[in-house]
């Protein structure tokens, strides 16, 4: 496989449901991102891991929560989310060393929360 | 706050015309400057960037970057349907930061 890859494509949860997302990238990168899109919205930050260290934590609910068990794989677990916490849920890789190494996304996951 | 800002249309242009999409950003220590599109469903992709002053080309893209006005342009020539998505604007700061559009949504015509 190459590139980043993400699953689940798609996800419906309730609130009261605990899920995981998951993240994985071929690309050799050493930052890993999970980017949050909403309708009419700029891509919201939500994470930031450089080396496997959380380097961003842009005030994201506690009810998201990062795992970054090493540069290769990054998860995002979720817990009694909101159903404004529906959205397309991006993960991005980059080369965090390299000035302007740009990013590279996964598919998605779309959400829905019910 | 950094802030990018794009005009978010949706901008029409008919197939074989030259569609013109812009963007500016406040931040004047900026670095590096991308467009990525991203088709309906999708996930954006990179097709373009810039890091330095003037005109970049590839294929039928042309970025144009001018720090000291701070706005970055992307040209697509010859559009074509399948260039039909929203394109989003990226500004990179000096701490590898990364700020995004809201998206133009171009509509190629045929």
């Amino acid at each position: 496989e190459t590139g980043v890859t993400q699953t689940p494509r798609h996800l419906v949860m309730g609130m009261t449901n605990k899920k995981s997302l998951k993240c994985e990238q071929h690309l050799g990168h050493n930052a890993m991102y999970w980017y949050k899109q909403s309708a009419k919205k700029p891509l919201e930050l939500m994470f930031v891991y450089n080396f496997k260290e959380q380097t961003e934590n842009n005030s994201v609910p506690s009810r998201f929560s990062p795992e970054c068990p090493n540069s290769s794989h990054l998860f995002l677990h979720l817990h009694t989310l909101q159903p404004e916490d529906s959205a397309l849920y991006l993960c991005a890789s980059s080369q965090e060393s390299r000035d302007g190494s740009p990013l590279h996304f996964g598919n998605g996951t779309r959400l829905t929360v019910t | 706050q950094k802030e990018v800002e794009q005009n978010s249309g949706p901008l029409s242009v008919p197939e074989g015309a030259i569609a013109s999409l812009n963007c500016t950003y406040s931040d004047r220590g900026s670095q590096s400057f991308f467009w990525y599109r991203q088709y309906s469903g999708k996930s954006p992709e990179l097709i373009m960037f810039i890091y330095s002053n003037g005109d970049k080309e590839d294929g039928r893209f042309t970025a144009q970057l001018n720090k000291a006005s701070q706005y970055v342009s992307l040209l697509i020539r010859d559009s074509q349907p399948s260039d039909s998505a929203t394109y989003l604007c990226a500004v990179q700061d000096t701490g590898n930061q990364f700020y995004f559009g809201t998206g133009t949504s171009l509509t190629v015509i045929p």
